[in-house]
């Protein structure tokens, strides 16, 4: 059984960082690109970063450009956020996603969600 | 502003057919990257619908089709269920961006 498993957020104050980190298991890890998605209270989708297989390929949408930093680990089956200068808009529930295949851009599609971790910017 | 549009919500009566559109432009769906599409029900997490234009993953019912034609796509539920009730995405990639994959604004489906 495919599992991913968020942690790591939390509420924090404008400017500050957090870590997120998923550890997945039921497949292997090291064949796939990772992604994280996000989504604000009350509101849409929005793909935010993604990995490809061997963290030779990185991209991230461009309101995180910058700020944001993924990672991933395929020792441990983790891939990690690095969220920096984090504002307002940035609070959201952040899921880890699966990609279908091992390069993170092009058409793919994601076929394996977490339950998320919500993460809440506010002084 | 979604790169991809959908409406913000349907409707129909069980038993009935409805449709949810997703429209993009040539940089995305009419440069003829795949569509895909995602189901999430209130406080869940979104789960794969159809993926590669028109494939289900295991589990999903036939009840659930989808087509795509010049920038746009669209998914089609036949003999609605209450069960159907929930908030549809379309996601594909867009070349104008930063390597992004790309969601629609979402759709809800209410089952009257």
């Amino acid at each position: 059984e495919v599992q991913l498993v968020e942690s790591g957020g939390d509420l924090v104050q404008p400017g500050r960082s957090l870590r997120l980190s998923c550890v997945v298991s039921g497949f292997t890890f090291d064949d796939y690109a990772m992604h994280w998605v996000r989504q604000a209270p009350g509101k849409g989708l929005e793909w935010v970063s993604g990995i490809s297989w061997n963290s030779g390929k990185l991209v991230y949408v461009d309101s995180v450009q910058g700020r944001f930093t993924i990672s991933r680990d395929n020792a441990k089956n983790s891939v990690y956020l690095q969220m920096n200068s984090l504002r307002a808009e940035d609070t959201a529930v952040y899921y880890c996603v699966k990609d279908y295949y091992g390069s993170a851009s092009g058409g793919g599609y994601f076929d394996y969600w977490g339950q998320g971790t919500l993460v809440t910017v506010s002084s | 502003q979604s790169v991809l549009t959908q409406p913000p919500s349907v409707s129909g009566a069980p038993g009935q057919r409805v449709t949810i559109s997703c429209t993009g432009s040539s940089s995305n769906i009419g440069a003829g990257y795949d569509v895909h599409w995602y189901q999430q029900f209130p406080g869940r997490a979104p789960k794969l619908l159809i993926y590669a234009y028109n494939n289900r993953p295991s589990g999903v019912p036939d009840r659930f089709s989808a087509s795509k034609s010049g920038t746009s796509a669209s998914l089609a539920i036949t003999g609605l269920q209450a069960e159907d009730e929930a908030d549809y995405y379309c996601q594909s990639y867009d070349t104008s961006l930063s390597g992004s994959r790309v969601f629609g604004g979402g759709t809800k489906l209410t089952v009257l």
